[in-house]
């Protein structure tokens, strides 16, 4: 009973192409991230939504697209892939996105673009 | 500009001893302060976090370490086991804005030698 899962594990593919990646948590959480660990292991987020709403944009390109179904659920859409978007991506969630909660990680994406 | 480093890439102890795992923030507005595990095709983990208007937090083997004025916390594992061979992500949290964004440092690889 995984609490937060990420599908596919592996994605290789190449430039130009767009992939997605999804996220699923079943803690009950309000508030769900995604981060990317590019090649220097620096861990970084991109975007979180709380409730389905988009509540953090760290000046992504547009090319990235998330999108939340429901609470329980958060993809990540990547258009017109580029080598530099070779990078772990980590998808999590967090009760309450403010005040004092630890957030809880997904096993992670590592999506290689050739 | 990182706001969070973690200065050691790496680090190996002998079991039994003390691991020592150190971090440093310029960003003197972060209230909160976590270390989170990560083993090889995992998710982090949250271990043990700190606010800032403590000095030590104790939890088990592990205890987080917090110096306001010199910007500066340390994870300190005694004794240190094999199992705790991992990649340690120190991050900060600055409450009171529009959003609570992590920040992470980028991780120190601890290797405890049996």
């Amino acid at each position: 009973d995984t609490a937060v899962s990420q599908t596919p594990k592996y994605l290789v593919t190449q430039m130009g192409n767009d992939k997605s990646i999804k996220c699923e948590q079943n803690l009950g959480h309000d508030t769900m991230y995604w981060y990317k660990q590019d090649s220097k292991k620096f861990l970084k987020i991109m975007f979180s939504y709380n409730n389905k709403e988009l509540i953090i944009n760290e000046t992504v390109p547009n090319r990235f697209s998330p999108k939340s179904p429901d609470k329980a659920h958060l993809n990540l859409h990547i258009n017109s892939l580029e080598l530099g978007d070779s990078a772990v991506y980590f998808c999590a969630s967090s009760q309450r996105a403010w005040g004092i909660y630890e957030q809880y990680f997904g096993p992670g994406t590592r999506l290689t673009v050739t | 500009d990182q706001q969070v480093k973690q200065n050691s890439p790496s680090l190996s102890v002998q079991e039994g001893r003390i691991s020592i795992l150190n971090c440093d923030y310029t960003n003197s507005m972060f209230d909160y302060f976590l270390w989170y595990k990560k083993y090889p095709a995992e998710g982090p983990t949250f271990l043990i976090s700190i606010s800032s208007i403590k000095d030590k937090n104790e939890d088990g083997r592990f205890t987080v370490f917090l110096n306001k004025s010199a910007k500066h916390l340390s994870l300190h594992i005694v004794p240190s086991q094999p199992g705790d061979s991992a990649v340690y992500f120190c991050a900060a949290i600055a409450y009171g804005g529009a959003t609570n964004k992590l920040i992470f440092g980028t991780g120190t690889l601890l290797a405890v030698q049996p």
